[in-house]
């Protein structure tokens, strides 16, 4: 089993659309959970940190259930800017190193 | 400057050349990694540097070899590559292990073996 998976996608929606990217991690003892965005040829960006009871952050919202290992990302009202490829990521262990997935492509369509 | 910076961007090189990637970081951290990113693939981690000591190789052929003189400067030195080591190559960096804010990436250098 795959370290960190995510479905590939693409999800193509339409602008104005709400949209939920799902991940699943292999490693119980991972402590620090994070999404990404890569725009393409550039390099990952940090999004935001995921935290236990969840967080928000503007038009995203950021899940953890680490009972099922499962990770989520809601993007509401989606944006043309939001088109990129999301990317899970995790800390493998306390002082581990962060282990990507291989993202989740997203396309806003207007 | 402000971040982390790579250079070169892009690199053509020859299999039996040899050549070197540098990244560097203006942010004070203590903690410098790169990073394979293949076509398909997930980001691949190469090596781990906290304090300039190596703390992790990935299992990386010896084809690569990486060098770290100080906190922020971290090098990636090339020889004899195949042509299945084309990819684009990040550097990062981040405050000790990363916890709490995740890893700042350089712009990457997309390097192409002929």
């Amino acid at each position: 089993r795959k370290e960190v998976e995510q479905d590939p996608g693409p999800f193509n929606v339409p602008e104005g659309a709400t949209v939920a990217f799902n991940c699943t991690y292999s490693n119980s003892a991972s402590q620090s959970f994070f999404w990404y965005r890569q725009d393409c040829r550039k390099e990952p960006k940090l999004l935001m940190s995921v935290y236990s009871s969840g967080n928000e952050d503007g038009r995203f919202t950021a899940q953890l259930n680490r009972a099922s290992q499962y990770i989520s990302l809601l993007i509401r009202d989606s944006k043309l800017s939001d088109s990129a490829t999301y990317l899970c990521v995790v800390m493998r262990g306390s002082q581990g190193n962060l282990i990507f997935g291989k993202g989740t492509k997203l396309s806003v369509k207007p | 400057e402000t971040g982390v910076t790579q250079t070169p961007r892009h690199l053509v090189m020859g299999m039996t050349n040899k050549k070197s990637l540098k990244c560097e970081q203006h942010l004070g951290h203590n903690a410098m990694y790169w990073y394979k990113q293949s076509a398909k693939k997930p980001l691949e981690l190469m090596f781990v540097y906290n304090f300039k000591e190596q703390t992790e190789n990935n299992s990386v052929p010896s084809r690569f070899s990486p060098e770290c003189p100080n906190s922020s400067h971290l090098f990636l030195h090339l020889h004899t590559l195949q042509p299945e080591d084309s990819a684009l190559y990040l550097c990062a960096s981040s405050q000790g292990a990363g916890r709490l804010d995740g890893y700042t990436f350089g712009s990457g250098t997309r390097l192409t073996v002929v």
